[in-house]
């Protein structure tokens, strides 16, 4: 079975470009997450998706972040403007159903914005 | 607040040695547990994971955590660490209330001294 799979794997940008990751869950995974850890920081939660639609967006940290789940299947994230606090590392991760038991992480962007 | 509480930021061990990470969280009533594992390069492995039940969880490669109500703790633990455990471990909380979010510590690299 593939895994999460996410890319780039990175990506340096500068400041005030647009910057659009992506995200394939696993076939089949209804639940897709997105999380951020910036630079010495916790890893933080952004959003959820369950199918094309968005479950709770409360960790977006504004409006310069869209994510959009085209028809249930891969996700994308798109900062624009970027900005310097954005870099990080972006992880998604999907699972079967929201009950934590089939978690699965890709292995993440690491954005750096200059 | 929900929270988790890593409190070495850094840990160096030598080959072979035993190894205890900690892990504390702040949560009203009885958390899912979870310790993930990112080496160089890859993405985020869960190592292990509580819901119910015993106490002390058995994970890959070798680690056990136990989950101790008491002390609001769950301690990552292996006997003899290999130079291939070089990584940064994350401990993680998932809230019962809202069973799709996972609330993280900030880390601990793990450096092994040959």
């Amino acid at each position: 079975e593939a895994g999460v799979t996410q890319f780039p794997s990175h990506s340096v940008i500068e400041k005030g470009q647009t910057v659009t990751l992506r995200c394939d869950p696993i076939s089949g995974h209804d639940n897709l997450y997105w999380y951020r850890r910036v630079m010495g920081k916790e890893i933080k939660f952004l959003l959820h998706f369950v199918k094309e639609s968005k479950q709770d967006e409360s960790g977006m940290p504004n409006n310069r972040f869209l994510a959009e789940r085209t028809g249930g299947t891969y996700s994308t994230l798109k900062v624009q403007p970027a900005e310097l606090e954005d870099s990080g590392v972006y992880f998604c991760a999907s699972s079967p159903g929201t009950d934590l038991y089939g978690y699965t992480f890709g292995s993440g962007t690491r954005l750096t914005v200059v | 607040a929900q929270s988790v509480t890593q409190p070495d930021i850094h840990i160096t061990v030598s080959e072979g040695a035993s190894l205890e990470l900690r892990c504390n969280y702040s949560y009203g009533a009885t958390p899912y547990l979870f310790w993930y594992v990112q080496s160089p390069g890859q993405g985020l492995q869960l190592l292990l994971k509580y819901f119910s039940g015993d106490t002390l969880v058995q994970g890959i490669k070798g680690f056990e955590a136990e989950f101790k109500r008491s002390q609001s703790s769950f301690n990552l633990r292996k006997p003899s660490v290999h130079w291939s455990d070089a990584a940064e471990y994350f401990c993680a909380v998932g809230l019962m209330d809202s069973n799709y979010q996972l609330i993280w510590g900030a880390g601990t690299k793990l450096i092994i001294k040959p």
